[in-house]
């Protein structure tokens, strides 16, 4: 049972132009937010995060937005580098409400192109 | 520069030979993850633990085990390697508390023949 999945497997943009990456959630309980990038042959890095208290965080050309109505988060790239490419991962956590163990629940990961 | 180390980038092995993943982190931090990436699975929890000598089963724990005699040393097992446990294998670690970002070591490629 997939609790965070983000359907669209891979997208490609121009350069210059906005990214938009999705990721659904079912679990209510969720409610802190984290996106991660992921170069082939390395690990995962942090990119930006939000609290279910928000609906939007920025951090330079990085948005994220929140829907809790919708069970849905979105990463928005403005504007899209060559060096975005990647994949990007969303990761959810049931925080205080889940124990507080740290565990991160991730979706299945979307591979972004950024053509020149 | 925080930093999350692991023994190997490529491991090639036998199907049946027993299999050790190492992880350091050099952050103090308490919380320590082992997952595995998949193309179309994203990453899966093994196994995670909270504190020394202490462990918890993840999502996929079944062929696995995991060791962790010391706060910054997380170990990974495979105590009979299948070719089903070919994958990518990547180790993470936190800060105790549920919003806390997770640092990744570079992960370890393993091939099972």
């Amino acid at each position: 049972d997939q609790q965070v999945k983000q359907n669209s497997p891979s997208l490609s943009v121009q350069e210059g132009r906005i990214s938009i990456l999705n990721c659904d959630y079912t679990n209510s309980m969720f409610d802190y937010f984290l996106w991660y990038k992921k170069y082939p042959a390395e690990g995962p890095t942090f990119l930006i995060s939000i609290s279910s208290i928000k609906d939007k965080n920025e951090d330079g050309r990085f948005t994220v937005f929140l829907n809790k109505s919708a069970k849905h988060l979105s990463l928005h790239i403005v504007p899209s580098q060559p060096g975005d490419s990647a994949v990007y991962f969303c990761a959810a956590s049931d925080g205080v409400r889940g124990g507080n163990t740290g565990k991160l629940i991730f979706g299945q990961g979307t591979t972004l192109q950024v053509k020149p | 520069d925080v930093k999350v180390t692991q023994s190997s980038r490529y491991l090639v092995k036998r199907t049946g030979e027993k299999v050790f993943l190492e992880c350091v982190q050099d952050m103090d931090h308490e919380n320590m993850f082992w997952y595995r990436q998949d193309p179309g699975l994203g990453l899966r929890l093994i196994y995670f633990s909270y504190d020394v000598k202490m462990k918890e089963k993840g999502d996929i724990p079944e062929g696995y085990s995991v060791s962790r005699e010391k706060k910054e040393r997380f170990s990974l097992i495979l105590e009979s390697a299948s070719t089903n446990q070919t994958s990518m294998y990547l180790c993470a670690s936190s800060l105790r508390g549920g919003r806390n970002e997770q640092f990744f070591g570079p992960g370890t490629r393993l091939t099972v023949l």
